[in-house]
């Protein structure tokens, strides 16, 4: 398994462009999460799907829009890059829990850099 | 805003020694997880201490939790320099569904 996976790694943009983040997991987990991570902060959700079809607002959404067409995918867009949204992205997935002493744990991917100049 | 604020935000200790994280947080919790960061990677899960446990461990990993002053610590014993990171801790008050808050983190360092 390779677990959960984004793509690009890294990413510089121009003020005003559009560009989507990737993240792929193959551990049939119902959720996923997008967060973003800026220099000596912690993690900040910006949006997450608890299922295919399903995305709801996290604690920093403005300027972001998400869409989780199939299972095991999770799209982060940027409409209109701004230098503010410069920031190392990381996604992450977890399965229900509860299901057979599946615990809440939260499997992360190795995060995309993106440089908006 | 951030449900943890981990504590000490940097610490160095020499290898062999244990090192002793804690964490506060404001709300309400279903459980506290606690995650490592080497640099330039992502979160990795180390330990899930729900609201009706008092102590976990995990190998040499040990973690508290005390709902009433709503704080947890992670202690490491006999650290090796391997443990350098940044530890981070995260507060699910949704059940796991709507994602963990995280605090800015605990950078440590082990001196070999």
């Amino acid at each position: 398994n390779a677990g959960v996976t984004q793509t690009p790694k890294f990413r510089v943009l121009k003020t005003g462009q559009s560009m989507t983040l990737l993240c792929a997991q193959d551990m049939n987990h119902e959720y996923m999460y997008w967060y973003r991570q800026d220099p000596g902060m912690g993690l900040r959700l910006i949006h997450y799907s608890v299922g295919e079809g399903t995305t709801a607002k996290g604690e920093v959404p403005d300027g972001y829009n998400v869409s989780r067409l199939k299972k095991q995918n999770f799209l982060l867009g940027l409409e209109s890059a701004a230098p503010s949204q410069t920031s190392v992205y990381f996604c992450a997935s977890s399965a229900i829990p509860g299901l057979a002493g599946i615990q809440e744990t939260q499997y992360f991917g190795p995060g995309t850099r993106l440089l908006v100049l | 805003s951030q449900q943890g604020e981990e504590d000490p935000q940097a610490l160095s200790i020499q290898e062999g020694e244990n090192a002793t994280m804690n964490c506060s947080y404001k709300t309400s919790i279903n459980n506290l997880q606690w995650y490592r960061q080497n640099s330039g990677r992502g979160l990795v899960h180390l330990i899930l201490i729900r609201s009706n446990e008092r102590e976990k461990h995990s190998g040499r990993l040990r973690v508290t939790l005390d709902t009433s002053k709503k704080s947890s610590s992670l202690l490491i014993t006999a650290s090796r320099a391997a443990d350098t990171a940044s530890y981070f801790c995260g507060g699910d008050s949704g059940g796991g569904a709507d994602g963990l808050t995280f605090g800015k983190g605990t950078h440590l360092i082990i001196q070999p």
